[in-house]
Parts: structure tokens; sequence; C-alpha cells
């Protein structure tokens, strides 16, 4: 069955340090992966969007790679700050078949001063 | 610019009641989605529309759920009879062209409760 899984537990980091979160993908083909994040009570909010010929996507302390040999992306916020405290979701458009995204659970990152 | 307006933000009912809900896209985005969001879980497609005509509602349980798109603008979701198990954040969300290829951009959403 298709599967889209992200680091299952919460991820608490110290300030300062690089916060490096996983998507997994399981008989998809995505021709693009996104990733948005999620504040409590709010709708997603995108940022950044990768495709399947591009290795890494940079915007400003984010970073994305995309690996369709190991069916992996993983997101990078380098020089975490408290702010950056969030759920981060990844979703992917398939090549072929339906039209829409699938998202992944999702990973609640917690930012420590 | 403004931003995917939704409403209610909070809804209460009972069990085999109706319930709608409303969403008014980002001036100008041809294509409008309505998302079901569990408690713990990612957003899953409900619906998916291309201007007023539904390009993909595979995943949308047609016995008690029905959306429209009038003139291609605002949407409404309806669910009748609501169950327990449509306690969820129903998000909207628009982008200018398809799905994947274009950034969504999503409202607060409705977060429903059944009783």
């Amino acid at each position: 069955s298709q599967k889209i899984e992200q680091n299952s537990e919460a991820l608490n980091i110290q300030e300062g340090k690089t916060a490096t979160l996983t998507c997994n993908y399981t008989n998809y083909s995505p021709a693009y992966l996104q990733w948005y994040r999620q504040d409590p009570g709010r709708g997603p909010v995108f940022l950044l969007l990768i495709r399947e010929n591009e290795k890494e996507k940079r915007k400003e302390r984010l970073k994305v790679t995309f690996d369709t040999t190991l069916k992996q992306s993983l997101f990078h916020i380098t020089a975490s700050q408290p702010a950056d405290s969030a759920t981060y979701l990844c979703a992917l458009l398939a090549r072929t078949g339906a039209n829409n995204l699938f998202f992944g659970t999702g990973t609640r990152l917690t930012v420590i001063p | 610019e403004a931003g995917v307006a939704q409403s209610p933000r909070y809804k209460i009912i009972e069990k085999r009641q109706s319930v709608a809900f409303w969403c008014n896209p980002i001036s100008g985005h041809a294509t409008l989605y309505w998302y079901q969001q569990i408690l713990g879980q990612g957003p899953k497609l409900l619906i998916q529309f291309q201007n007023n005509g539904v390009v993909d509602d595979s995943q949308l349980p047609k016995d008690r759920f029905s959306a429209e798109r009038l003139k291609g603008v605002d949407s409404t979701l309806k669910i009748q009879p609501a169950k327990l198990e449509d306690s969820a954040v129903y998000l909207c969300a628009s982008s200018l062209g398809l799905a994947g290829r274009n950034e969504q951009f999503f409202g607060p959403g409705t977060r429903l409760t059944v009783l």
C-alpha cells in the first residue's frame, strides 16, 4: 500500500542547532514534493517545492533534499529558533494517477531556547 | 493580498444533523481544494475543483458529503447526515494552477465537533 511516513515522534532540539526532519514514501513515484509548516489552529503554509529531477533546494535557513533512490526527502532548518516550533508536513504529487497532493502525518518540532 | 477565507471557524453539532462550510479562495485562483484533517494526521483531500468543474472527488464520501463551486469562485462543503467520525478540521485551499506544481494557500479551517 502507499505510505508517506514522517518522524513519528516529536522532535526537540536546542536553539541554534540544525533540525533535520525526514519524509519517507512507499509505492509512490512523486513528480513533486512539497513541505508545509502548520501552527496550532491554523492552516498549513507552503515552504518549499522540489522536483523529482532536483537533488536539493534552499531558501534562507531552509534546505530540502530529494533522493528518489532512497525514496526520501530531508528537510533541514539551520540555526533554529524558538519561532520555528511548529508541525512540518511533507506532501507529494505522484507522477501518474490522481492529480492531487498526498500529505504525511507531520512532525512536531520544538526548538528549546 | 487577502488570504483564503473560511466560515464558520468552529461548529458543534449532534450526529445525524447537517452542516455546511463556506470558502472564499484567493482572487484569481482557478483551483480550489477541500481537505479533512483529523487530529494527529495530515490533511486528506476530499475534492478538487478547477474553476467550477470537479477534477477529483475520489475520496469524498458521496453518500453524505457534497460540494459545489458556484461561478468558479466561492465553494460550500456540506455533510448530511454527520457521523461521529466526521469530527475534524475542514481546510479549504486554493492555487493558481494544478496541485503539486503550485503552492497551495490554505484557509484557517473549520473545526467540526460531532457529538
